[in-house]
């Protein structure tokens, strides 16, 4: 069973950094897609970002570029989204998903939830 | 960037009708579009994928169709569970991957 966990979502203040991670089980992790997308308060999705199966390619949203980076560890089965330079409008849950091959969707983690206010 | 419109926002529907979700893609994405279902404080689930593929363990009841820039979610027949918010979203030509803004099916 494909499981993903997240973890590391809190209480920040505006401009502080926050690191998420995503613990993968059940598949292959290091053949897949991973993605992080968002969800505001009240909100509908928000794609953030998408790193391939190897790790080699990366790709944001203008909201999050160049404030955001998206990893992976192989090793450790893990995904991460470095975050930096938080914004209130950053405020939402965070999700991991993994690619069903091609970039859809097929398993979620439960969400984290990140805050920024002061 | 290709923007996804899901219409109507919200759709009330009683319990064993049948309801019809639209969305629309601004340009053409050819039939690469996925469908999600998310109940409240739930992550969402994937339900379609390339247009019409039923994902593992989706119902029967749950179809999609369309091609280019519509596309559709049908559902034949609602259960109770199906009550939540529907996303489309495409994945043919990005970045971004891009998400419709939603709809909601609520009991009428």
């Amino acid at each position: 069973e494909v499981q993903l966990v997240e973890s590391g979502g809190g209480l920040v203040q505006p401009g502080g950094s926050l690191r998420l991670s995503c613990a993968a089980s059940g598949f292959t992790f290091k053949a897949y897609g991973l993605i992080w997308v968002r969800q505001a308060p009240g909100k509908g999705l928000e794609w953030l970002s998408t790193i391939s199966f190897s790790g080699s390619s990366t790709y944001y949203a203008d909201s999050v570029k160049g404030r955001f980076t998206i990893s992976k560890d192989n090793s450790k089965n893990t995904l991460f989204l470095q975050m930096s330079s938080l914004r209130v409008q950053d405020t939402a849950v965070y999700y991991c998903a993994k690619s069903g091959g091609r970039y859809f969707f097929d398993s979620w983690g439960q969400g984290t939830l990140v805050t920024v206010s002061s | 960037e290709i923007v996804m419109t899901q219409s109507p926002a919200t759709l009330s529907v009683s319990p064993g009708e049948g309801a019809t979700l639209s969305c629309r893609a601004s340009h053409s994405v050819s039939s690469d579009v996925a469908w999600y279902q998310q109940k409240p404080g739930q992550a969402p689930r994937l339900l379609i994928y390339g247009t019409s593929t039923r994902a593992t363990g989706i119902p029967a009841r749950f179809s999609g169709s369309g091609s280019g820039t519509e596309f559709t979610l049908t559902i034949s027949s609602l259960q109770s569970e199906d009550f939540a918010v529907y996303y489309c979203q495409q994945y043919h030509n990005w970045p971004p991957l891009t998400f419709g803004g939603g709809t909601k099916v609520e009991i009428k």
